[in-house]
Parts: structure tokens; sequence; C-alpha cells
């Protein structure tokens, strides 16, 4: 079965920390793995995307790296500001052309000013 | 500016009533997904559709229906058969050329 777990469920930091934020998945055929953003009563935000013959992506403070072989991802979050603050999940992509995600249950980031 | 709309933002259903989500895209995306996410359980996907006049269930299909007559509108009917169909309901698109997903601001259902 095709699970994605992510640990911790709830973080706590204060402003200006560095943190890693951290994702498994069962299922090593994976096609691609996804990290997105929900702040609270809203939709979700796509952050980063690897394919799964890549290594990591970056984008502004943010460095997503996956690991196929061990069934890890990390999302790793630069200097962290107040406006961090929501949960963030990672999804498997897997089903080649259908690319059917399956959620892990988030961590809630809590950024302290 | 493109994106997924979704309507209303709150709705509130009575026992035995079915009731209708709307999901609209302006990005001519050919894939629309719609998922269910209930608190300390994730998003679980309900029925996805990739081309216009098909659709495939999802994990948790049962009680839900949807159809898609137009590339731009894939619309989900919560029936009387869901037995616990209080939960925040997602709809996303993506280009099936590529793997990025986007995603509307939900609409939160609540049974009354």
């Amino acid at each position: 079965k095709q699970e994605v777990t992510q640990i911790p469920a709830a973080l706590s930091v204060p402003e200006g920390e560095n943190l890693v934020l951290n994702c498994s998945f069962t299922d090593s055929a994976i096609y691609n793995l996804q990290w997105f953003r929900q702040d609270p009563g809203k939709g979700l935000t796509s952050l980063l995307l690897i394919q799964s013959s890549q290594r990591e992506q970056t984008s502004g403070r943010l460095n997503a790296s996956l690991d196929k072989s061990s069934g890890r991802s990390t999302l790793y979050i630069a200097a962290s500001q107040p406006g961090d603050s929501a949960t963030y999940l990672c999804a498997g992509g897997y089903g080649g052309a259908t690319n059917k995600l399956i959620f892990g249950t988030g961590t809630l980031l809590a950024v302290q000013p | 500016d493109g994106g997924i709309t979704q309507s209303p933002k709150y709705l509130f259903r009575k026992e035995g009533q079915n009731v209708t989500l709307s999901c609209e895209q302006n990005l001519n995306h050919d894939a629309m997904y719609w998922y269910r996410q209930d608190p300390g359980q994730g998003l679980r996907l309900i029925y996805y559709s990739q081309i216009v006049n098909d659709f495939q269930k999802g994990d948790i299909a049962e009680g839900y229906s949807v159809s898609r007559e137009k590339k731009e509108s894939f619309p989900l009917t919560v029936t009387s058969a869901q037995k616990n169909p209080t939960a925040f309901y997602l709809c996303a698109s993506r280009d099936s050329s590529a793997y990025g997903y986007t995603f509307g601001s939900g609409t939160r259902l609540t049974v009354v």
C-alpha cells in the first residue's frame, strides 16, 4: 500500500531559525514528490516539485530533496519568518500519466516572532 | 488571471439531501481532481478526470458522483448515500504534459 508519512506533526521555532521538515514514502516507484503549503481554511499552494530523476529543487529560501532509495524527502526552510507559519504537505505522485497524488498528513509550522 | 474557482465557500446540507459543489478552471488543463480533507487524515482522492466525458473513481468514491461535460468544469455531487460528508473539499487541475497541480480554495461542507 502506498503511504506517505510526515514527521513531526507540529513544529514551533523562533524567527530566523533554519528548519527541516521530513516526509517518507513506502513505494519507491514514485514519479515525483511535491511540497505544498496550506494556510488555515484555504486551498493548497504548490511550493516545489521534484521529478524522480532529480535530487533536489530550490526556490528562494526553500530547498527540497528527494532520495528514492531511502524513501525520503526533506523540505529545508532557511531563515524562517512568521509569514512561513502554515501547514506543509508533501505528496508522492504515482501512476505515470495519471499522476495520482498520495498525501501525507502534514506538518503544522509555527514561527514565533 | 488563470486559476480554479470553487463555489460555494461554505455549504450546509440537511440529512438525505444531495448537494453539488462547483469547480471551474480557466487554465486549459486536461486533468481535474476532487479531494476530501479531514482533520488528521490528509487529502484523499474522490474522483478524477483526464479528458472530457471520462472520469475514474479514486480511493473514496462511494456516495459521490461527478460529470465532465466541459473541459473547464468538474462538479462534484455529494449524495445522501455519503454517510459522513462533513469535510473540506478541494478541487485541483493539472496540465497533462506536466505534473504540477493547481488547487482551488476549497468548499467546507457541513451536515446540519
